[in-house]
């Protein structure tokens, strides 16, 4: 059954990079994109990016150029999100989600990462 | 950047009754419009893909329409499993989501 399993919680203080990984199936891995949420307290969800894991190409949204890095693993099936220079205000909750092209639209999430940045 | 709007912003109904939800978007909408549902400490569900195809295991009393720039969520019968958080989400250049729309108990 395709999934996506995420890390756990994890706490930094500003100015340092987090890494959320995301494991998939293999079926997702060699058919679909991976595109990362994100979900601040009170906020709407906001696109952060998507990688295809077949050949590593990446689209970030412009706010998190510079400051975003996605990755793939195709021996560990899985992929990762690195956020640097964190604030406060990128506390959220992190999710991966399945970009399944046949649909266009995230059709498998994973079950979210909280990132709390807090001096 | 395509700007979604959605409305209401509650929505407070019983169990039976028809829930109608809108999202107009700042622009044309020239990419895929998608309906996903959230409950408490749950990730997002995809609902309704491209405007009006329902995802895989979606009930037929979750139907989607609209064009352009205005795009419509109706559930023909609430059941209690329905009651939950609401976003419109476009592909346009990038992906944006609209601010929800929460359908409560009332």
């Amino acid at each position: 059954q395709d999934q996506l399993v995420q890390s756990g919680a994890d706490l930094k203080k500003p100015g340092a990079s987090v890494r959320v990984s995301c494991k998939a199936s293999e079926h997702t891995f060699t058919t679909s994109g991976v595109t990362w949420v994100r979900q601040a307290p009170g906020q709407r969800l906001e696109w952060l990016g998507w990688i295809s894991p077949y050949n590593g190409v990446t689209n970030y949204a412009l706010k998190f150029q510079g400051r975003v890095t996605m990755t793939a693993d195709s021996s560990t099936r899985t992929a990762y999100m690195e956020l640097k220079n964190l604030r406060s205000d990128d506390t959220a909750l992190y999710y991966c989600a399945r970009d399944y092209p046949l649909v266009h639209a995230f059709d498998i999430w994973g079950q979210g990462t909280l990132v709390t940045v807090s001096s | 950047e395509i700007v979604l709007s959605q409305s209401p912003g509650t929505l407070s109904l019983s169990p039976g009754e028809r829930a109608t939800l809108s999202c107009r978007a700042s622009q044309i909408v020239t990419s895929y419009l998608n309906w996903y549902q959230q409950k408490p400490g749950q990730a997002p569900r995809l609902l309704i893909y491209d405007t009006s195809n329902r995802a895989t295991g979606i009930p037929a009393r979750f139907s989607g329409s609209g064009s352009e720039t205005d795009f419509t969520l109706t559930i023909s019968s609430l059941q209690p499993e329905d009651f939950a958080v609401y976003y419109c989400q476009q592909r346009s250049n990038w992906p944006t989501f609209g601010q929800g729309t929460k359908v409560e108990l009332k």
